[in-house]
């Protein structure tokens, strides 16, 4: 079964990096495009990054373009968010989540909370 | 950027009651629109993909329409399981864009 597994959450100052990884297993990761989301507290779903399944394209939200970079490893199943620059407002749960192919978003990873305060 | 609209924010109903979420877009987005149910401290589920195609799993009593710029969840007889946050989300070109939600509340 498919299993996504972040980790890397925590508390950091503000202007500080943290990187987040999601551990895929169940299905040929290498297969697959793949996002980060988050959500901050109490609010709505915000896309946060997506990268093509061979890792040759790479597309932002405007929110944390030039501040925040996905990865994958396929050798490793796992996908990153490098997260630099941090703010307050970047405060959120951050999941995983598998692309399919104008099919929606079947699955998604638990979620890893990230602190930005001082 | 293409902008989700849904409403109402939040919406309270009594079990066995017929619900409708409307979510609009600022441009046409054809049919590529999903909607996902999110309970307190869990991932989101997908319900509906491609506006009106049940995601597999998921009862009979959701079903999505519309295309352009308009486009409905509807729960035939909402259950007490689907208490929760509803979310549209539009896919094209490469940006991906949630609505604010839609909270189903017990009346």
């Amino acid at each position: 079964q498919v299993q996504l597994v972040e980790s890397g959450g925590g508390v950091v100052q503000p202007g500080g990096s943290l990187r987040l990884s999601c551990a895929a297993s169940g299905f040929t990761f290498s297969s697959y495009g793949m996002h980060w989301v988050r959500q901050a507290p109490g609010k709505g779903l915000e896309w946060v990054a997506f990268i093509r399944y061979d890792g040759s394209n790479k597309y932002y939200a405007d929110s944390v373009k030039g501040r925040f970079t996905i990865s994958r490893d396929n050798s490793k199943n796992t996908l990153y968010l490098q997260m630099n620059s941090l703010r307050a407002e970047d405060t959120a749960v951050y999941y995983c989540a598998k692309d399919s192919q104008l099919r929606g978003w079947g699955y998604w990873g638990q979620g890893t909370l990230v602190t930005v305060s001082s | 950027d293409i902008q989700m609209t849904q409403s109402p924010s939040t919406l309270s109903a009594s079990v066995g009651d017929r619900v409708t979420i409307t979510c609009r877009a600022s441009q046409s987005i054809s049919s590529w629109l999903a909607w996902y149910q999110q309970k307190p401290g869990k991932a989101p589920k997908l319900l509906i993909y491609k506006a009106s195609s049940l995601e597999s799993g998921v009862p009979s009593r959701f079903s999505g329409s519309g295309s352009g710029t308009e486009f409905t969840l509807t729960i035939s007889s909402l259950q007490p399981d689907d208490f929760a946050t509803y979310y549209c989300q539009q896919y094209n070109s490469y940006t991906w864009t949630f609505g604010q939600g839609t909270k189903v509340e017990i009346k």
